[in-house]
């Protein structure tokens, strides 16, 4: 089945202890995403990679980084967290045509953090 | 600052009906328009894109693209009570970074 695959699906952590969410897509995509989505503020990317090595900032980055070492693996790391990163989290993955141009988003089924 | 806009409703329609979502962009020279759906507490799932000016039909679903008035829609035909979700609207930017922007969703009520 094709899908993206996050872990864990829940978590409680406390504030400054390192914590990593795993993604993972078993559909040989070049694009992968993170996003949070927050009640009022809607989905705002993290950061994304367009291949392999391949990582940028998206609008919210701050207090997360991630790794492109594998096409299919994108993990999200937070090294400090704070309550301020209480949130949903989603992984996402898409193809790319020759042009660049996407055709639409295939989202794992999300992270709960919550961090006191 | 590039934007999409949405109702955020609650758009509230009877089972059978016709629901019809819309969502207007800021930027004039995006070119790929995508609808998903999301239930409460899970993860958004694709519905339909579409590339170009007019309609695009796929089941029950069809969306609607007019690029010189800048907006975007998708009707639901024959709407039943599981079509009750949030529904958002996401458009790709012009330019080099092709970035996807993100309308805050609509909410849909089909009322049995």
């Amino acid at each position: 089945e094709a899908q993206v695959t996050q872990n864990p699906r829940y978590l409680i952590t406390v504030t400054g202890k390192k914590l990593t969410v795993t993604c993972s897509q078993n559909m040989n995509h070049e694009y992968m995403s993170w996003y949070r989505q927050d009640p009022g503020l809607g989905l705002r990317q993290i950061y994304y990679s367009m291949n392999v090595e391949v990582t940028d900032k998206g609008d919210v980055p701050e207090g997360y980084k991630v790794s492109r070492k594998e096409k299919r693996n994108f993990p999200l790391i937070l090294e400090s967290p704070s309550p301020n990163q209480t949130s949903l989290y989603f992984c996402a993955s898409s193809p790319l045509d020759a042009t660049g141009r996407y055709y639409g988003y295939t989202f794992g089924s999300g992270t709960r953090l919550t961090v006191v | 600052q590039k934007e999409v806009e949405q109702n955020s409703g609650p758009l509230s329609v009877p089972e059978g009906a016709i629901a019809s979502l819309n969502c207007t962009y800021s930027d004039r020279g995006s070119q790929s328009f995508f609808w998903y759906r999301q239930y409460s507490g899970k993860s958004p799932e694709l519905i339909m894109f579409i590339y170009s000016n007019g309609d695009k039909e796929d089941g029950r679903f069809t969306a609607q693209l007019n690029k010189a008035s800048q907006y975007v829609s998708l009707l639901i035909r024959d709407s039943q009570p599981s079509d009750s979700a949030t529904y958002l609207c996401a458009v790709i930017s012009a330019g080099n970074n092709r970035k996807l922007i993100w309308g805050l969703g609509t909410s849909l009520a089909v009322n049995p």
